[in-house]
């Protein structure tokens, strides 16, 4: 079965600008993922979604990040405007459902560079 | 809110030896999940090896197994025989079967070297 794809790989851009990532999860998960890896550090969750209804997003900075997923399939991750320390790689991840049980599969990542 | 320790930035191991990579966590809760993700470089995440906390059995999955210590909250992994193909970042991660939503806190990583 074909896993997460994630695009762009690679994203450089200025600070201040802004930045969309794409997620398409593996078909017929539920549940979606989207985490911040800084370099050096564990990744961090910053929204699940069920289908297109969030789960969480507590540790998402809603003043400039955004993401949705309207139709419980593909998912977009906004950043405006993006700043130094946005720089990362932002994971996509997908299970088949909500709940500790079900495995995470994660996505190549998208590597954000802002200047 | 918990948290995930991995005190060894960095490790290396000779091929078909064996190696431990230590992580302790700090939870007030009894029902959760643990768990060992490997990142090689460019690549993806993957699962290695689940435990779930009810248990008492350490989980193994062929050359891996852990060390669960849930009084001690430590939950190491020990990679047997080693492969070239075992290089990667390790990552322990926590997950609450208590709360909501399906969060992993992960730890800040182990770099694993496998020397020929």
């Amino acid at each position: 079965e074909a896993g997460v794809a994630q695009s762009p790989r690679y994203k450089i851009i200025e600070k201040r600008q802004s930045v969309a990532f794409w997620c398409n999860p593996i078909s017929g998960h539920a549940t979606l993922y989207w985490y911040q890896q800084i370099l050096g550090q564990g990744p961090k969750l910053l929204i699940q979604f069920q289908n297109n209804g969030v789960v969480d997003d507590s540790q998402l900075p809603k003043d400039r990040f955004s993401a949705e997923r309207l139709k419980g399939v593909d998912s977009t991750l906004k950043i405006q405007p993006a700043k130094l320390e946005d720089s990362a790689v932002y994971l996509c991840a997908s299970s088949l459902r909500e709940g500790p049980y079900n495995e995470q599969f994660f996505g190549p990542g998208t590597r954000l560079t802002v200047l | 809110a918990q948290t995930v320790t991995q005190s060894q930035p960095e490790m290396s191991v000779q091929e078909a030896e064996t190696v431990t990579l230590s992580c302790t966590y700090d939870t007030s809760e009894s029902d959760y999940y643990l768990f060992w993700y490997k990142q090689p470089p460019s690549r993806q995440m993957i699962l290695v090896i689940r435990q779930e906390a009810y248990k008492q059995q350490n989980a193994t999955e062929n050359r891996f197994s852990v060390n669960f210590q849930k009084a001690a909250k430590s939950f190491s992994l020990k990679i047997s025989d080693s492969q070239l193909g075992d290089a990667a970042m390790y990552f322990c991660a926590y997950r609450s079967e208590e709360t909501s939503g399906s969060r992993l806190t992960f730890g800040e990583g182990t770099q694993l070297t496998v020397n020929p």
